[in-house]
């Protein structure tokens, strides 16, 4: 089985202030980690995604996420927020070894303050 | 190429009535599956298709729903006598799967908003 816990559904920051995004998940098999974007009334946009390969993972518009197996985390960062970036972010997770179904959290809005 | 496109972008139906969604999926990918995103929430898993077979249909909430993709293109999601619980987003997602997951990426479409009154 598997889940996804997103801590905070809604984190403001500043304009140009770090953003951390957090995510933890539960998989009983290797998983691939997702972080998605929706913006209002628009359809889900794929941020990055962990598939192996390397445990820190840079994405569109800077973010990057960083795999940590020990803390079963899969935080989501960018060192300087823009407006721009205001909209509900989804961490996902699915089972490697087969074509499947994409496990979401329930979602983090992210507000920019001026 | 194009994207995952859904149609109608908007429905609203009277409880009772039945209604049909499409997903036209990025052409030549083998895979489709079917979310519901309640007001607030994650998308949730509804059903799987690999070309014209559904391979999965667990998410389904009742026998009201019901997904088909005939030529293993086009899929169409049915909900027979809508209920208020079925106001939601459903979006569609395809994807082409390469040899053990290698193709990993999931693309959405814009989604279907349903309110049911």
């Amino acid at each position: 089985a598997q889940s996804v816990t997103q801590l905070g559904s809604h984190v403001s920051v500043s304009e140009g202030a770090l953003v951390l995004l957090r995510c933890n998940y539960s998989s009983s098999v290797p998983p691939y980690l997702f972080w998605y974007v929706q913006y209002p009334n628009q359809g889900l946009q794929l941020l990055l995604k962990y598939t192996s390969a390397a445990t820190l993972v840079k994405g569109i518009n800077g973010f990057e996420a960083e795999f940590k197996k020990s803390e079963t985390s899969f935080h989501l960062t960018k060192p300087s927020a823009h407006m721009s970036d205001a909209a509900e972010y989804f961490c996902a997770v699915r089972n490697m070894n087969r074509d499947d179904k994409i496990i979401f959290g329930k979602g983090t809005r992210l507000h920019i303050l001026p | 190429g194009a994207g995952v496109s859904q149609s109608p972008r908007y429905k609203v139906a009277k409880r009772g009535q039945d209604v049909a969604l499409r997903c036209d999926p990025i052409s030549g990918h083998v895979s489709l599956f079917w979310y519901q995103q309640a007001l607030g929430q994650g998308p949730e898993f509804l059903t799987y298709f690999q070309n014209e077979a559904q391979l999965d249909k667990s998410g389904l909430p009742s026998d009201r729903f019901f997904a088909e993709r005939p030529e293993g293109s086009v899929s169409t999601l049915k909900i027979q006598r809508t209920q208020q619980e079925d106001s939601a987003v459903y979006l569609c997602a395809s994807s082409w799967p390469g040899p053990q997951g290698t193709q990993e990426t999931q693309y959405f479409g814009p989604g279907t908003r349903l309110l049911v009154l």
